[in-house]
């Protein structure tokens, strides 16, 4: 059973407007959330995190938002850029910490110039 | 300096045959993590190491896969009488620090024929 969902496989957005890639998790125990960006042939790049004590991170053009009660984390990126096409994946962890990531599938993100 | 690096970036080798794949960390980082890559999945857990002992194994999906850490530093992942279904992409990262910010490295793409 997915503990870290991604229910959107894909998502297309045009330059300038609002990208918005959501990630529901199941465990109770997750703590500390993080999006991390994979370009092909290239390994996951980190982007941005949230602990559970938080609702709101901000760093740029990237906020991740959390909702706790509602299980549910969403990536806001404005204005998208061509340069943000990429396969974005929420991933989760029961411990801040050196701890093993938990990820979901990902979701492709095309930003038409 | 440099970031994860890992060899081979590409691995062929027939069904039967024994691989290894090396990671190489971040300098100075104590953890160091394998994670598996399947065609449109997320990276999978396999073994997390803190300094030279491994602190989790649970993810190894059975005894033909073994990964060791011998100086606390590069690592490698090995696994004997190799199967079709271990094709996939292999991600080694590394973390020192901030909680759970994990650096990857590009992958070692095998393909067990």
């Amino acid at each position: 059973d997915q503990q870290v969902k991604q229910n959107s496989p894909s998502l297309s957005v045009q330059e300038g407007r609002i990208s918005i890639l959501n990630c529901d998790y199941t465990n109770s125990m997750f703590d500390y959330f993080l999006w991390y960006k994979k370009y092909p042939a290239e390994g996951p790049t980190f982007l941005i995190s949230i602990s559970s004590i938080k609702d709101k991170n901000e760093d740029g053009r990237f906020t991740v938002f959390l909702n706790k009660s509602a299980k549910h984390l969403s990536l806001h990126i404005v204005p998208s850029q061509p340069g943000d096409s990429a396969v974005y994946f929420c991933a989760a962890s029961a411990g801040s910490g050196n701890t093993p990531l938990v990820f979901g599938k990902g979701t492709r993100l095309s930003v038409i110039a | 300096g440099a970031g994860v690096s890992q060899t081979p970036s590409n691995k062929v080798t027939e069904k039967g045959k024994y691989v290894e794949l090396r990671c190489d960390p971040i300098s100075g980082h104590t953890a160091l993590y394998w994670y598996r890559q399947s065609l449109g999945q997320g990276p999978e857990f396999l073994i997390y190491f803190q300094g030279t002992g491994a602190a989790d194994d649970s993810g190894l999906p059975n005894d033909r896969f073994f990964a060791v850490r011998p100086e606390g530093s590069v690592s490698t992942l090995k696994i004997q009488r190799t199967e079709r279904g271990d094709s996939a992409v292999y991600l080694c990262a590394s973390s020192f620090g901030v909680p759970d910010e994990q650096f990857f490295g590009p992958g070692t793409r095998l393909t067990v024929l």
